[in-house]
């Protein structure tokens, strides 16, 4: 059964100083990887959604999958006030649709 | 982006009774999924449906749950009768497609059973 993991638990943040979220998975077998965030009592907002080894750049957000060490990373460059929230990482098989969640990163960006 | 919504945003209700949270989904997505997820813990599966059908579901998606989606109206999650463990945020989804699309998230509904 596929198990997905994020770390750190929390991050804290200068404003415009990079942020890096890590995120492992157990199933070598997994196609489609996604990040998304939640600010406080909202739903998900999809940042950038990847499907091979290498990076993924969506505006100030980059991922970076590494299958072989089941890793993908997101980057988030020059974060503001605002980016502060709930990082979750999403992983599902082209087989199936279901996500499989991590328990998240909760980000704070100080100005 | 894309919006779903889902109503109502809270609901509270006795043990034992009867609930139907609704999700109206993106116009013209096809799948449509529920999330569960408990105060502090991780968002988890319940469920997928496509077609008229459910697709794959969780153990999380017990016997006392049921969806359905009547005549493309809103998606619904039944659960009859319900448990104190059913306490939980549900978040509906909706994706143009299968695995491959986007799954677009409503803000979901919380749900208290004392």
């Amino acid at each position: 059964q596929q198990k997905v993991q994020q770390s750190p638990e929390s991050l804290t943040v200068s404003e415009g100083a990079m942020a890096s979220l890590n995120c492992t998975f157990s199933d070598r077998s997994s196609d489609n990887f996604r990040w998304y965030r939640q600010h406080s009592g909202k739903g998900l907002e999809v940042l950038v959604s990847i499907f091979s080894d290498g990076e993924k750049e969506e505006g100030s957000f980059t991922a970076h999958l590494n299958r072989a060490s089941l890793h993908v990373f997101l980057h988030i460059r020059e974060p503001q006030p605002s980016d502060s929230a709930l990082y979750l990482c999403a992983v599902s098989h082209n087989a199936g649709a279901k996500l499989t969640f991590g328990g998240g990163t909760r980000l704070t960006v100080r100005p | 982006g894309p919006k779903v919504l889902q109503i109502p945003s809270h609901q509270i209700i006795d043990m034992g009774q009867m609930v139907t949270l609704n999700c109206d989904p993106v116009s013209n997505h096809l799948y449509f999924y529920w999330y569960k997820q408990i105060l502090g813990q991780q968002m988890e599966f319940l469920v997928n449906f496509y077609n008229g059908k459910v697709m794959e579901k969780s153990k999380l998606f017990k016997d006392q749950f049921s969806v359905e989606r009547p005549d493309g109206s809103y998606f619904t999650l039944k659960i009859q009768p319900t448990a104190l463990e059913d306490s939980a945020v549900y978040f509906c989804a909706s994706s143009l497609g299968g695995s491959s699309y986007e799954q677009y998230f409503g803000p979901g509904t919380r749900l208290t059973v004392l």
